[in-house]
């Protein structure tokens, strides 16, 4: 059984303040792991994901995440927000042998002017 | 970047009624594709995967009956809500996972349809 959690259901941040939203995994085998954002009433949108190779990712409008396999983490950072990217934020996580994603319960970022 | 289109975008039906919701991938097949329902600021609860040529195989405790899924075409999956009730009034995304590459392939998903039963 695979598994995400987003432990934080709301992060609060002012702009130009770095951005951290944080998830753990639990996947039997080696995970495949991603990041999607989602604006109201809208489809998800990949930010990025982590298959294998370094363990710093770097995705779509400059966010970046890190998978940590001993700490079984994968959070999602931005060293400097802006309002538009207040948003509904899920990780997923797949097992390599499994096409079916699980995702977290999400994390509501609101960036403040 | 694969693109995913849904239709409607936005449905309002009476109770009693189906409703049949469209997922097409427009620039790529897709032999499969899946079914995801989303409850107000909530998560995505995959509810079948439908399989190109063959039957849905559907999640624990999603009706089959109630939830018709048709994958007649490598870019079509249909989700038919038969007997629509208020409680099914819902966020309803598909995503389609291109052939290629397996398994590296991420999913990409539809914008969503909102669906209210009146």
């Amino acid at each position: 059984a695979q598994s995400v959690a987003q432990p934080e259901d709301q992060v609060n941040v002012a702009e130009g303040n770095p951005l951290t939203v944080k998830c753990t995994y639990s996947v039997s085998g080696n995970p495949y792991l991603f990041w999607y954002v989602q604006y109201p009433n809208r489809g998800l949108q990949f930010l990025l994901k982590y298959i294998t190779g370094d363990n710093l990712v770097k995705g779509s409008y400059g966010f970046e995440a890190e998978f940590n396999k001993s700490q079984t983490s994968f959070h999602l950072k931005k060293p400097s927000a802006l309002v538009s990217d207040s948003a509904l934020y899920f990780c997923a996580v797949r097992d390599m042998d499994d096409y079916k994603l699980s995702f977290g319960a999400g994390t509501t970022v609101t960036v403040r002017a | 970047g694969a693109v995913v289109s849904q239709h409607p975008s936005w449905v309002i039906c009476k109770s009693g009624t189906s409703v049949k919701i469209e997922c097409r991938s427009l620039d790529f097949q897709a032999t499969t594709m899946f079914w995801y329902r989303q409850f107000p600021k909530q998560s995505l609860m995959l509810m079948a995967t439908s399989n190109e040529g063959s039957k849905a195989t559907y999640e624990q405790g999603v009706e089959k009956d109630k939830f018709l899924i048709n994958h007649a075409s490598l870019t079509l999956s249909t989700l038919t809500v038969t007997s629509a009730h208020p409680e099914d009034s819902s966020f309803y995304i598909c995503s389609a996972l291109p052939p290629s590459g397996r398994p590296l392939n991420e999913q990409f998903f539809g914008p969503g349809t909102r669906l209210t039963v009146l």
